[in-house]
């Protein structure tokens, strides 16, 4: 089914240790995102890619690292977990922002403990 | 400060119920995005919209640019609409969304 797949669904780290979530998008999108949600507020823009071989920040990009490795997978990297970094990780993709919106995949749930 | 607020932030209702839930904005913006979460936690697009009104089903989308306000209408609701429903924005000259914390419905049998 076309889409946005991320890996894994759920993962539980100590603090210090390092993971790397996968988003592989089948829709030739261009653009690509990084979100976490945590209880009682917005998803917070995390990176972006805005085509393959860019990156930039969000507003909440520290702790994190991305790799845009091809035009349909973008990777979010947590060099040393610690516990803020429990939350739901969403990645998602856009055409053209604008007209289509974006596609989510269907979360990862990170616990840090 | 959170440029997209939406109220109410949790709604019950009697299956039936004419639903509304608003989105108000203090930026100027190109489109507005407005998607559901069910509790799975999966997210999907309900409507792209930039002026005017779009209607879906039983799901009915409204804008007022002028106003920085959209509303989205859930007619004869059901159980299965309980979910929470998101709103975000695309800033002018921006080229991601902003988010608002969601409105939490949850429609009784």
């Amino acid at each position: 089914n076309a889409g946005v797949t991320q890996t894994p669904k759920f993962q539980v780290l100590k603090t210090g240790q390092s993971m790397t979530l996968q988003c592989a998008q089948d829709m030739n999108h261009n653009s690509m995102y990084w979100y976490r949600q945590d209880p009682g507020m917005g998803l917070r823009l995390i990176y972006y890619s805005a085509s393959e071989g860019t990156t930039d920040k969000g507003e909440v990009p520290n702790g994190y690292n991305v790799s845009r490795l091809n035009k349909r997978e973008f990777s979010l990297r947590l060099e040393s977990a610690a516990p803020s970094q429990t939350s739901v990780y969403f990645c998602a993709s856009s055409e053209s922002d604008r007209v289509y919106g974006y596609t989510f995949g269907s979360g990862t749930r990170l616990t840090v403990v | 400060k959170n440029e997209v607020e939406q109220s109410p932030q949790n709604l019950t209702a009697q299956e039936g119920e004419f639903i509304t839930i608003n989105c108000s904005y203090s930026v100027g913006i190109s489109a507005l995005h407005w998607l559901q979460q069910h509790p799975g936690g999966g997210i999907v697009s309900l409507f792209m919209l930039s002026s005017g009104k779009k209607k879906h089903g039983r799901l009915i989308a409204t804008i007022n640019i002028q106003e920085k306000h959209s509303s989205l209408h859930i007619t004869a609701s059901h159980p299965r609409d309980s979910a929470v429903y998101i709103c975000a924005v695309l800033r002018y000259n921006f080229n991601k969304f902003y988010f608002g914390s969601g409105t939490k419905l949850n429609v009784k049998p």
